[in-house]
């Protein structure tokens, strides 16, 4: 069975400054992937950010980048220039690649302050 | 992204009447879709898996003849709650993968809340 935690129940951040979210996993598998997911007050599910476990290129999409490390199973998300619509409760979350179901951490709230 | 639909996005019935929940995947084939139910600043927790022209897999501890699921194209799985109580009031989430070529993700419906009285 596939674990995910996160450890930071609550982060807040000035606006245009950059944070990073925490999230370790637990896995036996091989192959696999890792997302952000972003949470807004709408509780739509919005994709932030994909990485699949055999590329090492840590993925970003504009202001959202990942550090994978896949021998520690830690995959942090940082956010850089902080914007009040990042204001959210984000999950990491893991996939298996056979039957795609996905394990979700606990969250992180983060609340970016003006 | 891709577009997942839920309908509807809120219901409120009295206990003991049954709802149906849609999830349509919209501009994606879906075999493969998930329902999970979410309390109020926790995390997702998955119900089942359910997959287009088979039976439903259930989590443990949850009811299968209580929520049932039905795939039966692939673009839309429902969800029935059977015999609603109010424990039953939650938010359920559907999700929707996208599996094929270059990609493989899953995409989230905006969920519905469900109050029963």
């Amino acid at each position: 069975a596939q674990t995910v935690t996160q450890s930071q129940p609550e982060m807040s951040v000035q606006e245009a400054e950059t944070v990073t979210l925490s999230c370790t996993y637990d896995t036996s598998e091989n192959n696999y992937y890792l997302f952000w997911y972003k949470q807004p007050p709408s509780r739509q599910m919005i994709l932030v950010i994909r990485q699949e476990a055999y590329k090492q290129q840590n993925a970003t999409e504009n202001r959202f980048s990942v550090n994978f490390q896949k021998a520690a199973k830690s995959f942090s998300l940082k956010i850089s220039d902080s914007q009040l619509g990042d204001t959210a409760m984000y999950f990491c979350a893991f996939m298996t690649r056979n039957a795609g179901k996905s394990t979700f951490g606990d969250g992180t709230t983060l609340t970016v302050k003006p | 992204g891709a577009v997942v639909s839920q309908h509807p996005s809120r219901v409120i019935c009295k206990s003991g009447t049954s709802v149906k929940i849609e999830c349509r995947s919209l501009d994606f084939q879906a075999t493969t879709m998930f329902w999970y139910r979410q309390f109020p600043k926790q995390s997702l927790m998955l119900m089942a898996t359910s997959n287009e022209g088979s039976k439903a897999t259930y989590e443990q501890g949850v009811e299968k003849d209580k929520f049932l699921i039905n795939h039966a194209s692939l673009t839309l799985s429902t969800l029935t709650v059977t015999s609603a109580h109010p424990e039953d009031s939650s938010f359920y989430i559907c999700s929707a993968r996208d599996f094929g070529g270059l990609t493989d993700t899953q995409y989230f419906g905006p969920g519905t809340r469900l109050t029963v009285l």
